[in-house]
């Protein structure tokens, strides 16, 4: 078990661009989190799954993101048109049942939009 | 709606200093969870303490120690002596989870530093 796994850790993008975050849960975990973290700010939930299933939709999550987890193991959060509001840590948790045991977070991938 | 709020917004202390971070919650159920997470300067957010609603007791871990007062709706986090190491933002945070909104609801945060 090697926690859970962002890539990339860092991403410049030019604004307009399209970019796309992959994230590795906890392989037992049935649950995964998207979240975003402005600076000065505490995490704000995006999205999240359980298995495959996408249960739940933040009003953050605007047309432009959207979020996939294929197979019920690994996750990918793409941004469309990036804009430079998007710039900010987006961290992936994942967890175990609805005890929420475990609920671990990622190192997550900092994105700027230039 | 849920809310966390951490109102020490910046602390400073002297190494083996005690220090108390806040955190008050509000919220409808009666069946949440309640985290603490700290967030060292290279950004990962780690894991220290989930506690569920129903189990009131306080709890030590090493220099750590949570203080849990429903009738307050507080969930306060003591550092005793604490070290630079211990130099980080704690978050507090809270989920409805037995009600099936599992999002994490996080306060803003308390910068702690500690000065050898």
């Amino acid at each position: 078990d090697t926690g859970v796994s962002q890539n990339p850790r860092h991403k410049i993008t030019k604004r307009g661009q399209n970019v796309t975050f992959r994230c590795d849960p906890i392989s037992e975990h049935n649950r995964l989190y998207w979240y975003r973290q402005t600076l000065g700010q505490g995490p704000e939930f995006l999205t999240y799954f359980q298995n495959e299933a996408q249960l739940e939709k933040s009003r953050l999550l605007s047309d432009r993101f959207s979020a996939e987890r294929p197979k019920g193991s690994f996750s990918t959060l793409e941004i469309q048109r990036t804009e430079q509001g998007d710039s900010a840590m987006y961290l992936c948790a994942s967890s175990l049942g609805r005890e929420l045991v475990g609920y671990t977070f990622g190192s997550g991938t900092r994105l700027t939009v230039v | 709606a849920q809310k966390v709020t951490q109102a020490q917004t910046e602390i400073s202390v002297v190494e083996k200093e005690d220090v108390t971070l806040d955190c008050v919650y509000e919220t409808r159920d009666t069946t949440y969870y309640l985290f603490w997470y700290k967030q060292p300067p290279s950004g990962e957010l780690v894991f220290l303490i989930r506690r569920n609603s129903f189990d009131e007791q306080n709890e030590i871990s090493g220099r750590y120690s949570w203080n849990f007062q429903k009738s307050t709706s507080s969930f306060n986090f003591t550092i005793t002596a604490s070290q630079v190491v211990d130099s980080a933002v704690y978050f507090c945070a809270l989920s409805e989870a037995l009600s099936g909104n599992t999002p994490l609801v996080f306060g803003k945060g308390t910068r702690l530093s500690v000065i050898a």
